[in-house]
C-alpha cells in the first residue's frame, strides 16, 4: 500500500498563474480534504471531496476549486496565484468507515514568484 | 469558531528529559484530538488519536490526555531523544465528525545531545 501520494512534490508558479495539485488517497479511502499550511503555522482546511462533490468548504475563496475522479483520487486547483498562495499544500485521506483516522500525504510546496 | 493554541511554541531541551506540550481550544463541543508529527517539510503523522469520551492514549514513550470541559489537551513525552525533534501539531474535530481538521501552529520540539 503506498499510502496517500501527492503530486509534483514542488512547483515554482508565476503570479496570475494557475495550478493543479494531484493526490491519490491511501488505498480503502474515499473521502479527501486538502489543506494549506504557510510558512510557521498549522495546516487550514480547504475543502473536503467525497463521492466526487465538494461536502465541506473552509474559508477560502472560490479562485480554489478541487475535483473527485471515480477512483477517489482528487485535485486542487488555485486560479490567479497571488503571492500569499505560498504553502505547502497537504492531501489528507480517511474513510467515513473509520472515524477519525486521516492518513496524509507528503505535500506539495508551491512557491508563487 | 473553533481555535486552537499551543503553548510554547518552541522548546530546546536536553536529551533525556521527560517534556509536556500543552494544547487548548475554544470550543469543548469536539469529537476527537489528535497529536500529529510533522519533520521540515513533510508531511504529518498522526501520534495519538483521542476520542472526546476518552481521557487518555498511549504509544511507547508517548502519552496524551484529554480534559474537554475545560478546552484542553497535554502530550507527555518521556525520556525524550534527539530523533524526537520535529514539530508537534494538535489538531481538533468538531462535533459533526467528517474529518474537518483544525490546527494549532504547533510547537517546534529541539533535543539536544
Amino acid at each position: 500500500d503506498a499510502g496517500v501520494t501527492q503530486s509534483p512534490t514542488h512547483l515554482i508558479k508565476t503570479r496570475g498563474q494557475q495550478v493543479t495539485l494531484r493526490c491519490s488517497p491511501k488505498s480503502g479511502h474515499d473521502t479527501v480534504s486538502w489543506y494549506q499550511q504557510a510558512l510557521g503555522q498549522g495546516p487550514q482546511f480547504i475543502f473536503q471531496y467525497y463521492e466526487e462533490e465538494e461536502r465541506q468548504r473552509g474559508n477560502f475563496p472560490d479562485r480554489f476549486s478541487g475535483h473527485q475522479f471515480p477512483n477517489y483520487s482528487s485535485e486542487l486547483n488555485v486560479n490567479a496565484l497571488l503571492l500569499g498562495d505560498s504553502a505547502l499544500y497537504l492531501c489528507a485521506s480517511s474513510s467515513d468507515r473509520v472515524p477519525g483516522e486521516a492518513f496524509f500525504g507528503q505535500g506539495t510546496r508551491l512557491t508563487v514568484v | 469558531k473553533q481555535e486552537v493554541t499551543q503553548i510554547p511554541a518552541a522548546l530546546s531541551v536536553p536529551e533525556g528529559e521527560n517534556l509536556v506540550l500543552n494544547c487548548s481550544f475554544t470550543d469543548s463541543a469536539i469529537y476527537n484530538l489528535q497529536w500529529f508529527r510533522q519533520d521540515p517539510g513533510k508531511g504529518l503523522t498522526s501520534l495519538l488519536l483521542i476520542q472526546s469520551s476518552q481521557r487518555e492514549q498511549t504509544s511507547g514513550r508517548l502519552n496524551a490526555s484529554l480534559d474537554k470541559s475545560s478546552g484542553r489537551s497535554t502530550l507527555y513525552i518521556a525520556a525524550s531523544q534527539p530523533g524526537d525533534s520535529a514539530t508537534y501539531l494538535c489538531a481538533v474535530e468538531g462535533p459533526g465528525g467528517g474529518n474537518k481538521l483544525t490546527f494549532g501552529t504547533g510547537t517546534q520540539l529541539k533535543v539536544e545531545l
